[in-house]
């Protein structure tokens, strides 16, 4: 079974600030890793992937983030956070031959002025 | 470039009716799947059809089914409506080759069941 964890609900920034979003997966071989951004009564934007390669993958509007195998996490960072940022986040996970992206609850970034 | 298109964008049923959900993938995809979003959740895998043979199944009731057309565009049918089948339903499309497998989401479709 593949299964992702986003322990925290909500997570509170100040513009300028960096902005970390926390996900950690269990899956069993190797972990295809996905973060999502969702804005109200839209579907989900893409917005990087860990495949294999280096841990610290950059992805789009300045969002990056970083693969620890031995700590099975993936969490989302930008360094300096924006107004418009402020959405619900999403990280997901498949492996390789198995179709199926499993997903975390969900983060909302309140991004505060 | 069209991105994953998803018709109708909200409905409205009542319990015991039947739905259909439509899809188009981008073009060039092969591989369409669905997904059921609750409010407050993360989405949920229904179902992923790959050359218009189904690949995989979420666990989710009977009352699902879907297919996929020659053109690559699916449909999910939803039967004997429940007030829980409330949500928003997601079609993604990807290559599903090795290095591009990340899926690209529609805007989703609002189901109300009431």
């Amino acid at each position: 079974a593949q299964s992702v964890a986003q322990p925290e609900d909500q997570v509170n920034v100040a513009e300028g600030n960096p902005l970390t979003v926390k996900c950690t997966y269990s899956v069993s071989g190797n972990p295809y890793l996905f973060w999502y951004v969702q804005y109200p009564n839209r579907g989900l934007q893409f917005l990087l992937k860990y495949i294999t390669g280096d841990n610290l993958v950059k992805g789009s509007y300045g969002f990056e983030a970083e693969f620890n195998k031995s700590q099975t996490s993936f969490h989302l960072k930008k360094p300096s956070a924006l107004v418009s940022d402020s959405a619900l986040y999403f990280c997901a996970v498949r492996t390789y031959g198995n179709n199926r992206l499993a997903f975390g609850k969900g983060n909302q970034v309140v991004v505060i002025p | 470039d069209a991105g994953v298109t998803q018709s109708p964008t909200h409905l409205i049923k009542t319990r015991g009716q039947h739905v259909t959900l439509r899809c188009s993938p981008i073009s060039g995809h092969k591989s369409v799947s669905w997904y059921q979003q609750v409010l407050g959740q993360g989405p949920q895998f229904i179902f992923q059809y790959y050359e218009k043979e189904e690949r995989g199944r979420g666990n989710f009731p009977d009352r699902f089914s879907a297919r996929q057309f020659p053109n690559y565009s699916s449909e999910l049918n939803v039967n004997a409506l429940l007030l829980g089948d409330s949500a928003l339903y997601l079609c993604a499309s990807s290559h599903e080759d090795i290095l591009n497998t990340e899926a690209f989401f529609g805007q989703g479709t609002r189901l109300t069941v009431v």
